[in-house]
């Protein structure tokens, strides 16, 4: 159980245009998502929180009008890179808790991750 | 902000030896826990050490926690080839969200 999945797995995209990238729960309710992103060869940065029905908390220094995230469903939070740049090219990973597994709330589970390329 | 840093950065070992990883964190926190990471791929969770232990088993994995230095280890004894990819520690500071370490990249060699 605790499976994330992520859509698409890689995306390359013009200068200028809007990507979005889902990140499914897809045995679990997940109030809680949260979005990374990760340069090569780097560890992941936490960009912002994804919250069920809220707005999304975000990391100092993460653009909210250029990432912007929509959590729907206890299921589903997606990540638009709005106007993408090159310098927006990078791997991005979300994560779920399942709080419902009472032995292992605590444990995040990571998608498989999604790798934008901007040209 | 970065809390969690791993020691070394880049490890070379050959296959059957062990292999220690580091990680120091700087504040009070929940939970430690360590991940995997093949290039390019997603996060694998190996194990999770709570504030009020300080040893923990899995398999070849063993973790330690020490709180009192702040810090934690992972080895991975008897390494194998399969075990080449990159290790995480973030720390869970009972906040909603977790920092990562900068990695150890760890090269296992046949």
């Amino acid at each position: 159980g605790a499976v994330v999945s992520q859509h698409p797995s890689w995306v390359i995209c013009k200068s200028g245009t809007s990507v979005k990238i889902e990140c499914r729960s897809l045995d679990f309710q997940a109030t809680t998502m949260f979005w990374y992103r990760q340069f090569p060869k780097q560890s992941l940065m936490l960009m912002a929180t994804s919250n069920e029905g809220s707005k999304a908390t975000y990391e100092q220094g993460v653009e909210k009008d250029k990432f912007l995230i929509n959590h729907a469903s206890l299921t589903l939070s997606t990540l638009t890179v709005t106007s993408a740049h090159p310098e927006d090219s990078s791997f991005y990973i979300c994560s779920a808790r399942n709080r419902d597994l009472s032995s292992a709330w605590e444990t995040q589970y990571f998608g498989p991750g999604t790798r934008l390329l901007v040209l | 902000s970065q809390q969690g840093e791993e020691d070394p950065q880049a490890l070379s070992i050959q296959e059957g030896e062990n292999a220690t990883m580091n990680c120091s964190y700087k504040t009070s926190i929940n939970n430690l826990q360590w991940y995997r990471q093949n290039s390019g791929r997603g996060l694998v969770h190996l194990i999770l050490i709570r504030s009020n232990e300080r040893e923990k088993h899995s398999g070849r994995l063993r973790v330690t926690l020490d709180t009192s230095k702040k810090s934690s280890s992972l080895l991975i004894t008897a390494s194998r080839a399969a075990d080449t990819a990159s290790y995480f520690c973030a720390t869970d500071d009972y906040g909603q969200n977790f920092v990562f370490g900068p990695g150890t990249r760890l090269s296992v060699l046949p």
